[in-house]
């Protein structure tokens, strides 16, 4: 079984509408984050949360919120859906087990494909 | 200025070639870096980190110019299964730890 999933996999909806994706993980990491990716852009970062109690914006937040629901849970709203914000969004995870550095391995859920007509 | 800047390709080489893709990265405290390699319409996965000291994972090998601020990644014997996206990943040092800034890509196609 996957070690972080995400739901749904693919969802086609109309502007106006709101929409919530889930990540959940079994990996038992305190960090989750939520990305988007867009053809040539790269995965720019909108929400992470550090704990259950801590949630922060990222780079690209505006129309975005969540919720960490617990520990192994991290769940993205849209809103009022719009067409810009048709992307693969990606749910993260990591821990503090790397070695050579402050930073962790992230580990990524299988994306969902978004669809805003 | 992107803070991470890959060349998209593709890069087409056929098995058995040698192929090097750079990246260059925008604050020059940055401390971590790192490969992550996607697969087509999957999830990035961690290829290898990237050392001052420069590594080796068989037939990668992961490189750092901190002068210059850019990293490398070299494949030896490319194999077909090494087709993929590779994402040049950095760290920033002013963020508060695992907070990662990802380059475009760039997309490598091994062919027969």
């Amino acid at each position: 079984d996957a070690d972080v999933t995400q739901t749904p996999r693919n969802r086609i909806t109309k502007t106006g509408k709101r929409i919530m994706l889930e990540c959940s993980q079994t990996k038992g990491h305190d960090r989750m984050y939520w990305y988007r990716q867009d053809p040539g852009l790269g995965l720019r970062l909108i929400y992470y949360s550090f704990d259950v109690k801590d949630i922060n914006k990222g780079e690209i937040s505006d129309g975005y919120s969540v919720s960490r629901q617990a520990q192994a849970k991290f769940s993205l709203s849209l809103e009022s859906a719009i067409p810009n914000q048709t992307a693969l969004y990606f749910c993260a995870t990591s821990d503090r087990v790397g070695k050579g550095g402050n930073t962790d391995t992230q580990y990524f859920g299988p994306g969902t494909r978004l669809t805003v007509l | 200025r992107k803070e991470v800047e890959q060349d998209p390709g593709p890069f087409n080489v056929p098995e058995g070639a040698t192929v090097a893709f750079n990246c260059t990265y925008s604050n020059s405290a940055s401390q971590s870096f790192f490969w992550y390699r996607q697969d087509c319409r999957k999830e990035p996965k961690l290829l290898m980190s990237v050392y001052s000291s420069g590594n080796e994972d068989g037939r990668f090998t992961a490189q750092l110019n901190r002068a210059s601020q850019y990293i490398s990644l070299l494949i030896r014997d490319s194999k077909l299964s090494d087709s993929a996206t590779y994402l040049c990943v950095v760290n920033p040092v002013n963020n508060a730890g695992n907070m990662l800034t990802f380059g475009g890509g760039t997309r490598l196609m091994v062919k027969p």
